[in-house]
């Protein structure tokens, strides 16, 4: 079945360094794949989506290229600030013809920023 | 433009009680799912409830179960609980209507079973 598989955490980062957060996938068929972040006590806010094969993301700096040929979908950032220490989800979505979308998640991968 | 909320915040139950949490979807949404997140780990799928039908489910037993009402808001229904279903329960809603497959997250009710 469709899954997602992210790099362990915690990654721990001084400011202003380059993050990368590995995400591969396996799905049958053209999935969206997601980006998502989760600060401390909160929900889930939705980071960028990619629809399909070399579509990129972006939002607040964070970048993500859909990659069909390697099936990942790394999310980068190229001057991390303190602010971003948090964890992060790659997924993405299952369709059921008739039914409607549903999201399949990693592990999450855990960062910390300092100053 | 509110968001996707949830209540309450916070819940405490022994083994065997039941519970029911809610959810109100983002303005202009039709379809609510519900995910389990453990400690540590990543959202699991529940359900899917659009046109106040469950449309998809997860690998979760019976125990589960929702409700979707005329106005979209859902509820999360588990019975006989079990010290495993202590975990952040989250909504999400998105628009079917629409034809989008991006889903909006909630801030969660966080269950606790003692």
């Amino acid at each position: 079945g469709d899954s997602v598989t992210q790099m362990e955490g915690p990654v721990t980062l001084s400011e202003e360094a380059f993050l990368t957060i590995n995400c591969t996938y396996t799905a049958t068929g053209y999935p969206s794949l997601f980006w998502y972040v989760q600060y401390p006590g909160e929900g889930l806010q939705l980071l960028l989506k990619a629809t399909k094969a070399d579509d990129k993301g972006s939002n607040k700096g964070f970048e993500a290229t859909y990659r069909k040929e390697t099936t990942s979908f790394h999310l980068e950032k190229g001057s991390v600030q303190v602010s971003d220490s948090a964890v992060y989800f790659c997924a993405l979505n299952r369709q059921n013809s008739n039914s409607g979308y549903a999201l399949n998640f990693g592990k999450g991968t855990s960062l910390l920023v300092t100053p | 433009d509110a968001g996707v909320t949830q209540s309450p915040t916070h819940l405490i139950k022994t083994r065997g009680q039941q519970v029911t949490l809610r959810c109100s979807p983002k303005s202009g949404h039709d379809t609510v799912s519900w995910y389990q997140q453990a400690l540590g780990q990543g959202p699991q799928f529940i359900f899917q409830y659009y046109e106040e039908e469950e449309r998809q489910r997860g690998n979760f037993p019976d125990r589960f179960s929702g409700h979707q009402f005329p106005n979209y808001s859902s509820e999360l229904n588990v019975n006989a609980l079990l010290l495993g279903d202590s975990a952040l329960y989250l909504c999400a809603s998105s628009s079917r209507a629409f034809g989008s497959d991006t889903q909006y997250f909630g801030p969660g009710t966080r269950l606790t079973v003692l």
